[in-house]
């Protein structure tokens, strides 16, 4: 059974600030999903990572896939307050067709 | 115009009864996916279907079911109702890469 687990779940920050949200999963893939969800509403894509060292940078995010450490990271940079939402990873388990996600990580930007 | 929509946006029943979440897709996508959202249990999987002919149960179909009406319609529906089911539902489709595209979500109350 493929888990997804997202490290922190919660996490406060400062304007200007860096940080790294993290996934782990536990079986193999090769393929890595990041969502966006703001309060009250629908979840946007953000990036869709499809191969073992594959990076994506849209503006203060990027997120890169290490597939032999079954790991993905989002990185911020220099935060900004409109970044504050809760963010999910999602992994297509190998050949069903279909995303595993993790719990979310909410993320507070603070002026 | 959205390219996922659901109906109804907003829904209060009672326990017992049957409710029937709707959502259509203009996307041309053949994958569609039903998911229930609750508070820090990220996403979970209740049916997905590949094409008009192929359903397949999720993680947690039990108390659901689902009608594939054609390649633009996916309904979910609720035979009896209680009140656990309470929660955010979300209906998807998704691109070959398994990018997945979110409808705006249906509040589900059941009292």
């Amino acid at each position: 059974e493929l888990k997804v687990e997202q490290n922190p779940l919660f996490l406060s920050m400062q304007e200007g600030k860096n940080y790294t949200i993290y996934c782990n999963y536990s079986t193999t893939s090769d393929r890595l999903y990041w969502y966006r969800q703001d309060p009250g509403k629908s979840l946007e894509s953000l990036f869709v990572l499809l191969s073992n060292g594959a990076v994506k940078q849209e503006g203060r995010l990027m997120a890169s896939l290490d597939t032999k450490a079954r790991l993905s990271t989002l990185h911020i940079t220099a935060a900004v307050h409109d970044l504050s939402a809760t963010y999910f990873c999602a992994v297509d388990m190998l050949g069903a067709q279909k995303l595993v996600f993790g719990q979310g990580t909410r993320l507070t930007i603070n002026p | 115009d959205a390219d996922v929509t659901q109906t109804p946006r907003n829904r209060i029943t009672k326990t017992g009864k049957r409710i029937m979440l709707e959502c259509s897709q203009t996307k041309g996508h053949d994958r569609m996916y039903w998911y229930r959202q609750d508070p820090g249990l990220g996403l979970r999987l209740i049916y997905y279907s590949f094409d008009v002919k192929d359903i397949n149960k999720g993680e947690i179909s039990d108390g659901y079911s689902v009608s594939r009406q054609a390649q633009a319609k996916f309904s979910l529906s609720l035979e009896s109702a209680i009140p656990n089911q309470t929660a955010l539902y979300f209906c998807a489709t998704s691109d070959p890469d398994n990018e997945q595209f979110f409808g705006p979500g249906t509040r589900l109350t059941v009292l």
